[in-house]
This record gives C-alpha cells, structure tokens and sequence, in this order.
C-alpha cells in the first residue's frame, strides 16, 4: 500500500533551519509530485510547495520563496524540505502529501516547533 | 495569488443535507478538491476534480462546481461527519496551489 512516512518532531531555535524528511513507498516514487503543507496550531491548511521527482523540478509558494528549499535522494526514494530563517510563526505540523492536483495520500505529519 | 472563501462555520441536525461552500473568482474554470479533517489527524481526500469520490468515500458526498462557487453537499449527515473541511484548487496553468480557509462543520 502507498505509504508516506516523515521523520519525528524538530524543536528548533529562531534564525536556525529544519529539514524533515517523506520516505515514500508502496509505488513509483518518480511517478508522482510530493508536496509540502503545513497547519499551525488551530488554523487552516497552507500550501508550502511541491517537488517532482523525476527531475528535481519544484514549485514554491510566494510566501516562502528565498527561505524554502526541496531535495530528493532517489536512491531511498525521498523527498526532504528545509525551511531557513526560522521564527515563532513557523511552528506548525508539517505534512507531506503526494499528487500534482488532489492529494488522496498524506505522511502523519512531523511538528516542527520554534522557541527560543 | 488566488483566493478561496469558505464560510467558518456550519451547523446542521443529524439525517439533514449540509452544504459547504467555496468562492473563488472564476472557480468553474479550475478544478476543485474537498478535505475532510478530524482532530488529530491528516486530511483526507473527499472529493477530487470536482465531482469525483475516492473508494471508501460514502456516496453522501458529492461536489460541484461553476461560475464563482464550488459546493460540498454532505447528504443524510451523521455525527462521524464532524470536522473540518478544507477546498483546494488546481488548474493545468500554474504550479502553485491554494486551501480555503476552512469550514468547520457541527452536528447538532
């Protein structure tokens, strides 16, 4: 079955950067654009971004672009996002979720909190 | 960017029809996916490409769209229904994608 597993929670201090990770499996891992959406404490869902990874290719979100970076490593068939200049406001669960149009398939989330 | 408009909040009795929806200028234009989401818990695909329901999505849901609103009809609603609902467009002119606010629905 499509499984979509991200790695454990960050908590992580303003200024600094976190990566996290979406293993993927249960289907062709080039076959599929992964995404990035996030949901702070109590709001709505924001789209972040997306990566195909087939050939590298990403989009961002206005709001993110100089500070949002995607990699993927085919190898282990992975996508990994990095968000930079971190602030309080960053805190939220981050969800990958796969498709380019509809998102049927989600990781569980990985929280990242920001605090001083 | 693109802005989708959902209304907050929605209430409706159990066994009664609720719809939910989604502003959005020319939204008829674009294709539209609904999200159910519990507390606690990742999304879940509703409705995807307007109208299409994935397996093991109750046919009490439906969607459509056109001109500037997109609806999700929950028909016959039951208690389990109780939770957030999330629209999404795509269209084939641009990478990026947007989420409505939400709209939380409450069974009374």
């Amino acid at each position: 079955q499509v499984l979509l597993v991200q790695s454990g929670a960050e908590v992580t201090k303003p200024g600094a950067s976190v990566k996290v990770s979406c293993k993927a499996s249960g289907y062709g891992f080039t076959t599929y654009d992964l995404n990035w959406v996030r949901q702070a404490t109590g709001q709505g869902l924001e789209w972040m971004g997306r990566m195909n990874p087939e050939n590298g290719n990403t989009a961002f979100a206005e709001k993110f672009q100089g500070r949002l970076n995607m990699t993927r490593n085919t190898s282990v068939n992975t996508v990994y996002m990095e968000l930079s200049s971190l602030t309080s406001e960053d805190t939220a669960i981050y969800y990958c979720a796969r498709g380019s149009g509809s998102y049927e398939f989600w990781g569980q989330g990985t929280l990242v909190t920001v605090s001083s | 960017s693109y802005v989708l408009t959902q209304p907050p909040s929605v209430s409706v009795a159990p066994g009664e029809t609720a719809s939910l929806t989604c502003g959005g200028n020319n939204i008829g234009d674009k294709s539209v996916h609904w999200y159910q989401q519990k507390p606690g818990q990742a999304p879940v695909l509703v409705i995807y490409y307007n109208t299409d329901r994935p397996s093991g999505i109750p046919e009490r849901f439906s969607g459509s769209n056109s001109g500037n609103t997109a609806t999700l009809t929950l028909s016959r609603v039951e208690a389990g229904d109780e939770a957030d609902y999330y629209c999404q467009v795509s269209d084939s002119f641009s990478d990026h994608r947007v989420f409505g606010g939400g709209t939380k629905l409450t069974v009374l």
